[in-house]
């Protein structure tokens, strides 16, 4: 069955540290992968995705993600953190349907 | 830029209103679907349509219901809203499923019931 996890609820970083958020998925076939922001209150926009090709891709914002297939892995990755970064991150794959991760609450403390 | 509308943001209704709550997208996309969001439950699917007038049960689809009269427009309707029902409502919007397709997200529209 195809399925997303998101091992970390919620991660607290300092602003200007290096961020990753990781993101396991279960998936039969090529996955087509996704990173979602949502900032409080707000819908999900669009970081990034991974469709085939290099398997790092860059986003909106600074993001990038690594797609890893030996280990089912998309994390996503930002050098230098900014405290409007604050948000929840979700994790997706599409195959016939999306499936979504349970999410990562980010905190950016100064 | 794709733009999905819900016309709503905030609504507070009483327990046992009927709720409509609409979405617009402006991409021609085939597919829309509405999910609810609660803390710690990530997004679940309520239902979704793949074409004007066809929809599928997702996973939590009791207690709602769905229209998708036009391409561009897809409602949810809450029968007769109940507490447990107060959530945060996400529609989106893609492409036909399969491979290579983008969901795009509504802003959100946050539903009290007292």
């Amino acid at each position: 069955a195809q399925s997303v996890t998101q091992p970390d609820i919620h991660i607290t970083v300092s602003e200007g540290a290096s961020l990753e958020l990781r993101c396991n998925y279960s998936y039969g076939a090529t996955p087509y992968l996704f990173w979602y922001v949502q900032s409080p209150g707000q819908g999900l926009q669009l970081l990034l995705k991974y469709f085939s090709g290099d398997t790092l891709v860059q986003g909106i914002k600074g993001f990038e993600a690594e797609f890893k297939r030996s280990q089912s892995s998309f994390n996503l990755r930002k050098p230098s953190v900014h405290w409007s970064d604050a948000a929840e991150y979700f994790c997706a794959v599409s195959g016939n349907q999306f499936y979504f991760g349970t999410g990562t609450s980010l905190t950016v403390i100064p | 830029d794709v733009k999905v509308t819900q016309s709503s943001r905030y609504l507070v209704k009483r327990t046992g209103e009927k709720v409509f709550l609409e979405c617009v997208q402006d991409m021609d996309h085939e597919n829309m679907f509405w999910y609810r969001q609660d803390p710690g439950l990530g997004l679940r699917l309520i239902y979704f349509s793949y074409d004007v007038k066809m929809k599928e049960k997702g996973d939590i689809p009791e207690g709602y219901s769905v229209s998708r009269e036009k391409k561009e427009r897809f409602s949810l309707i809450l029968e007769s809203a109940s507490t447990n029902q107060t959530s945060m409502y996400l529609c989106a919007s893609s492409f036909t499923t399969g491979v290579g397709n983008t969901i795009y997200f509504g802003e959100g529209s946050w539903l009290t019931v007292v």
